[in-house]
């Protein structure tokens, strides 16, 4: 079965330090891939997506991700965390099985420390 | 501007009652869909409509029924609440089908 993994439930940074998040997928082909941050309180907002080509790929807030197929791995980075990152972040897969589905991993939430 | 626009924010209600959440997109996107996040904050999608018809129907309970009066409103209707109904519904829309989906901010839903 199709499934997004998330192995961090919880990760805590300091401010200023590099972040990665972690996630994996397991489908036959390659999927759309994105990654969404949700505030406390708010709706998921797209951070980046990636549906071919390069396999680094840029978003918003100064966040990457870099495709490994090898690895069926799609892993968030930032070079230096912000307070304001603070947040849950939602690895995704896009699946067309006869209408496009988009199924979430478990979230993984970031804390920053001072 | 919002784009996406649920509904109320907020909804409590005791088992047993009707209740209903509206959702509004002003993006122009052909596809809207609803997701249901628990409380461990797992999301799961519900439906998806195109054009307001019916695309995914993932083996919701037939007490959620969904209404897409038109291509920029999803409605979901829910009879006989139950207390495992509780959740945040998210409103979400996209374009031609496709993702990636563009959120609303969510219902939380309380049933007492």
């Amino acid at each position: 079965a199709q499934s997004v993994t998330q192995p961090d439930i919880h990760i805590t940074v300091s401010e200023g330090a590099s972040l990665e998040l972690r996630c994996n997928y397991s489908y036959g082909a390659t999927p759309y891939l994105f990654w969404y941050v949700q505030s406390p309180g708010q709706g998921l907002q797209l951070l980046l997506k990636y549906f071919s080509g390069d396999t680094l790929v840029q978003g918003i807030k100064g966040f990457e991700a870099e495709f490994k197929r090898s690895q069926s791995s799609f892993n968030l980075r930032k070079p230096s965390v912000h307070w304001s990152d603070a947040a849950e972040y939602f690895c995704a897969v896009g699946l067309n099985t006869g209408g496009f589905k988009t199924i979430f991993g478990a979230g993984t939430r970031l804390f920053v420390k001072a | 501007d919002t784009a996406v626009s649920q509904t109320p924010k907020y909804l409590v209600t005791q088992m047993g009652n009707d209740k209903s959440i509206k959702c509004e997109q002003n993006l122009g996107h052909d596809t809207m869909y609803w997701y249901k996040q628990d409380s461990k904050k797992f999301l799961k999608i519900m439906f998806s409509y195109n054009n307001k018809e019916l695309i995914i129907n993932e083996t919701v309970p037939n007490r959620f029924s969904p209404k897409s009066p038109d291509k920029a409103h999803l409605n979901l209707h829910i009879n006989s609440l139950e207390l495992g109904d509780s959740a945040v519904y998210f409103c979400a829309s996209s374009q031609d089908l496709k993702p990636p989906l563009h959120f609303g901010n969510g219902t939380r839903l309380t049933v007492t």
